[in-house]
C-alpha cells in the first residue's frame, strides 16, 4: 500500500519559533510538493521539488523554506512562525503523467 | 497560463439525490492531464480518477460518473443516488505531462443530507 506520511497531525507553535514539517514517501517518486490549504482559497503550492536537492517556488513561498536531502523526504520549515501561517499543510507526492499521493496533512496552529 | 475553475464552491443535497459537480479549466498544452480528489472530513485528499487529454471517453465507477468535454473545457463528475458518505470537499485538478506540479480548483464543499 502507497504512502505518503507526515510527521504530525496536529501542531501548536508560538510565534518566531522554527518549525518543521517533514513529510516522507515510499514510492521512490522523483516528484514532491507542499500545499497550504485555507478555506476558500483552495490548495495553493508553496514549494515542490522535482528531485534531490532540487526544489522550485511555488505560488506562496514567502516565510518557507524546504529541504530535500533524500529521494523520499522533503522538509517544510517556517523559518519563523506567525500567526498568518496557522493553516493546514498538505504533502504530496507523484511520478510524471500519473496521479498525486497525499499524506494526511498537519494542522499547523501558530499562538 | 493553467488555471481550474469550480464555480460552485458549496452544494447541499438530499440522500439519493443526483449531483453534478463542475470544474472547467484551461490550458495551452496540448497534452495534460485532469483529475478528481475527495477530501473528506479526516483530512486526506483521497484520489478518485485521472483522465488524459487525449481520451475523451466518459467513465462510470459505480455510482459515480465523469464526462470530459474538450470543446467546452470541462470535466464535471456526478454521484447518482448521493450518500451521506459522499459528504465532503471535491478538488479538480490540472497536472501537465512534466515534472510540474498540479493546479487544483478551490473545491466544492458537497453537503448530503438524510
Amino acid at each position: 500500500d502507497v504512502k505518503v506520511t507526515q510527521s504530525s497531525r496536529y501542531l501548536v507553535k508560538r510565534t518566531g519559533e522554527k518549525v518543521f514539517l517533514e513529510c516522507v514517501q515510499d514510492m521512490d517518486h522523483e516528484n514532491m510538493f507542499w500545499y497550504r490549504q485555507d478555506p476558500g482559497l483552495g490548495l495553493r503550492l508553496i514549494y515542490f521539488s522535482y528531485d534531490v536537492k532540487m526544489k522550485e517556488k511555488g505560488d506562496i513561498p514567502e516565510g518557507y523554506s524546504v529541504s530535500r536531502e533524500k529521494k523520499e523526504r522533503f522538509s517544510l520549515i517556517l523559518e519563523s512562525a506567525s500567526t498568518n501561517q496557522t493553516s493546514m499543510y498538505l504533502c504530496a507526492s507523484f511520478r510524471v503523467r500519473t496521479e498525486a499521493f497525499f499524506g494526511q496533512g498537519t494542522r499547523l496552529t501558530v499562538v | 497560463a493553467q488555471k481550474v475553475t469550480q464555480a460552485q464552491t458549496e452544494i447541499s443535497v438530499v440522500e439519493k439525490e443526483d449531483v453534478t459537480l463542475d470544474c472547467v479549466y484551461e490550458t495551452r498544452d496540448t497534452t495534460y492531464y485532469l483529475f478528481w480528489y475527495k477530501q473528506p472530513p479526516s483530512g486526506e485528499l483521497v484520489f478518485l480518477i485521472r483522465r488524459n487529454s487525449f481520451d475523451e471517453q466518459n467513465e462510470i465507477s459505480g455510482r459515480y460518473s465523469w464526462n470530459f468535454q474538450k470543446s467546452t473545457s470541462s470535466f464535471n463528475f456526478t454521484i447518482t443516488a448521493s450518500q451521506v458518505v459522499d459528504s465532503a470537499v471535491y478538488f479538480c485538478a490540472l497536472g501537465r505531462s512534466g515534472n510540474t506540479p498540479l493546479v487544483f480548483g478551490k473545491g466544492t464543499r458537497l453537503s448530503v443530507i438524510a
